[in-house]
């Protein structure tokens, strides 16, 4: 079965560039979630859209900023990076209507970034 | 606020021994749907099994099973027949009307030969 895929699987950029990340959510899943994971950390949820438009946010920094586009990817567009966004970023989704519901988020492979 | 608390940061288990990871959870809603994700050395995060709260029945998903006590916001997992492939960190976790998982800190597992 199809499942989240997230582009690149690794990226290294350097402090105060910009980085971002594209998320492919499983087909006809209309949410999508992204969190952040810091080494040793729990994920932190960051934001979430359905049907393209914001539908809840967390810690995301101002300096994130997130949309979902007609067909349902998203991007994460990260700038003026600090050593401190070093970390895996996760890329979920979810269907509002489909089996599972929008409680039950599958999650693709990861971003790893390498701040540096 | 919702929060989710794994007070267990390490376990080990003998393989094919029973283990069990405790998770607790603090919130004022009344729906809401809990999980365990598994995260494995390749940092995937794979859905272990979950819980609706306005099911009396424990989940259950082969070697896989929980201990739902909602009064006492307890949501505990339990593998069977522990295998080496669980080993694992394995992260509790909590979603109500907001959409937005609240993950535990996790549980280290090391399924020993």
């Amino acid at each position: 079965a199809a499942g989240v895929i997230q582009s690149p699987r690794h990226l290294i950029k350097e402090k105060r560039e910009t980085a971002t990340l594209k998320c492919y959510p499983i087909p006809r899943h209309d949410t999508v979630y992204w969190y952040q994971q810091g080494p040793g950390q729990d994920p932190q949820f960051l934001i979430s859209f359905y049907e393209k438009m914001q539908s809840d946010k967390g810690s995301i920094p101002d300096r994130f900023s997130a949309q979902q586009f007609s067909d349902y990817h998203s991007e994460l567009n990260m700038s003026s990076l600090e050593l401190g966004d070093s970390a895996l970023y996760f890329c979920a989704s979810s269907s509002a209507v489909l089996a599972g519901g929008p409680y039950e988020q599958y999650f693709g492979p990861g971003t790893r970034l390498t701040v540096t | 606020a919702q929060t989710v608390t794994q007070s267990q940061p390490e376990m080990s288990v003998q393989e094919a021994e029973t283990v069990t990871l405790s998770c607790t959870y603090d919130t004022s809603e009344n729906n809401y749907y809990l999980f365990w994700y598994k995260q494995p050395p390749s940092r995937q995060m794979i859905l272990v099994i979950r819980q609706e709260a306005y099911k009396q029945q424990n989940a259950t998903e082969n070697r896989f099973s929980v201990n739902f006590q909602k009064a006492a916001k307890s949501f505990s997992l339990k593998i069977s027949d522990s295998q080496l492939g669980d080993t694992a960190m394995y992260f509790c976790a909590f979603i109500s009307t907001g959409n937005q998982f609240y993950f535990g800190t996790g549980t280290s597992l090391t399924v020993i030969p």
